[in-house]
């Protein structure tokens, strides 16, 4: 069973270009989660999706940041315009169903690194 | 005052000693209880989980809650070279919601 996958691994933007990050759950999985990373900091939470709905996003910024999780295929974190301040680490988690009544554990993905030039 | 405080170390342990990792916490709300492991350069690891109060043991690593102070703890007993990384303890308050990380400790252990 693959674990949370995330994609690129590194990301490389200049200032004002935008930046897409992708993560595909654990088979099975259809909660999602975004986390920053900043150096030397823990993670922060940014937002919780379930398909095609938002559900948690009172971490995410009020400009420029966005996410999607679509019926089909992976969740997106999009940020627009990219500046310096953005680059972290971003992970991804997603949690079991409810009928595994482990709806409180999630898993990680490896996460992207996002460095803006 | 964070949510969450996490002394971030860095600390260092001889092989073999006992290790005694810790968090405080304000939120009254928080029911679940975690603890990740964190290799540099990777994603957090789950290694512990607890619901409430208590201790919950697996293999070398002990996990303790104290909810009247809101005070956890992770132990890790013989600790090993293996174990150098980053420790985050985190909490929430329910299922499917979201995590409160601590800002971690660094753990080196020497052989």
């Amino acid at each position: 069973n693959a674990g949370v996958m995330q994609n690129p691994r590194h990301l490389v933007r200049r200032r004002g270009q935008e930046a897409r990050l992708r993560c595909s759950p654990m088979k099975g999985h259809s909660h999602v989660y975004w986390y920053r990373q900043l150096p030397e900091e823990g993670l922060k939470f940014m937002v919780y999706l379930q398909k095609e709905n938002i559900i948690d996003e009172s971490g995410m910024p009020k400009e420029r940041f966005s996410a999607e999780f679509p019926k089909e295929g992976p969740s997106i974190l999009r940020i627009q315009q990219v500046v310096r301040g953005d680059s972290a680490a971003y992970f991804c988690a997603s949690s079991p169903p409810r009928t595994s009544g482990r709806t409180d554990t999630q898993y990680f993905g490896p996460g992207t690194r996002l460095t803006v030039l | 005052q964070k949510e969450v405080e996490q002394d971030p170390g860095p600390l260092s342990v001889p092989e073999g000693a006992i290790v005694s990792l810790n968090c405080t916490y304000s939120n009254s709300a928080f029911q679940y209880f975690m603890w990740y492991r964190q290799y540099s350069r990777k994603g957090p690891e789950l290694l512990m989980y607890t619901y409430s109060s208590g201790n919950k043991e697996d293999g070398r690593f002990t996990a303790q809650v104290d909810k009247s102070s809101k005070y956890i703890s992770l132990f890790i007993r013989d600790s090993q070279p293996s174990d150098s990384a980053t420790y985050l303890c985190a909490m929430s308050s329910g299922g499917y919601q979201k995590v409160t990380f601590g800002t971690g400790t660094k753990l080196q252990v020497i052989p």
